[in-house]
């Protein structure tokens, strides 16, 4: 069964510094590997996904992530963070074959200093 | 645009209630979730369906089951409402993917207190 661990619960950069959450998973093959975001009062968005080739993926609003075999890894990136970044940002894993199933890490809070 | 609709927004229901959440799609997606979102707990899975009449159990699918009758519609039962079933309620699906799951979409979700 895959699973999902972000260890980072919150965490506080400040306006135009960069940001990297991180994100590890577990899983017996290659996973899937999505970042969703959560803004107060709203759904979750896809940031972006991984599902094979390149290893370093562009999202939308300027994200990336980049996949490690090695570590079990995908943690994401931004090179300059804006104060509308604040929210809520889950990594999550997709099994490949049948069973279909989509499990999500606990989910790290991003709060942007002015 | 898909369109994932969740019948509620807010609901209050009394200990001991039937409680049916409603999802659908407008997208003929095979795949359905329904997961509750608890602070510094993330999303954890219910229950999902893979197609209709079909399901499988999440992580934390006691006292809780479901009902996919037709295609775009995938329902969450809370045979009898505890308190401890406060929480907020994501319903998602997805398109087929090869070999996998692929992008989901979520719903608005529905916040259920019970009393």
């Amino acid at each position: 069964a895959q699973s999902v661990t972000q260890p980072d619960i919150h965490i506080t950069v400040s306006e135009g510094a960069s940001l990297e959450l991180r994100c590890n998973y577990s899983y017996g093959a290659t996973p899937y590997l999505f970042w969703y975001v959560q803004s107060p009062g709203q759904g979750l968005q896809l940031l972006l996904k991984y599902f094979s080739g390149d290893t370093l993926v562009q999202g939308i609003k300027g994200f990336e992530a980049e996949f490690k075999r090695s570590q079990s890894s995908f943690n994401l990136r931004k090179p300059s963070v804006h104060w509308s970044d604040a929210a809520e940002y889950f990594c999550a894993v997709g099994a490949r074959g049948a069973t279909n199933k989509l499990i999500f890490g606990t989910g790290t809070l991003l709060a942007v200093q002015p | 645009d898909v369109k994932v609709t969740q019948s509620s927004r807010y609901l209050v229901k009394r200990t001991g209630e039937k409680v049916f959440l409603e999802c659908v799609q407008d997208m003929d997606h095979e795949n359905m979730f329904w997961y509750r979102q608890d602070p510094g707990l993330g999303l954890r899975l219910i229950y999902f369906s893979y197609d209709v009449k079909m399901k499988e159990k999440g992580d934390i699918p006691e006292g809780y089951s479901v009902s996919r009758e037709k295609k775009e519609r995938f329902s969450l039962i809370l045979e009898s409402a505890s308190t401890n079933q406060t929480s907020m309620y994501l319903c998602a699906s997805t398109p087929p993917g090869t070999g996998g799951i692929t992008e989901a979409f979520f719903g608005q979700g529905t916040r259920l207190t019970v009393v």
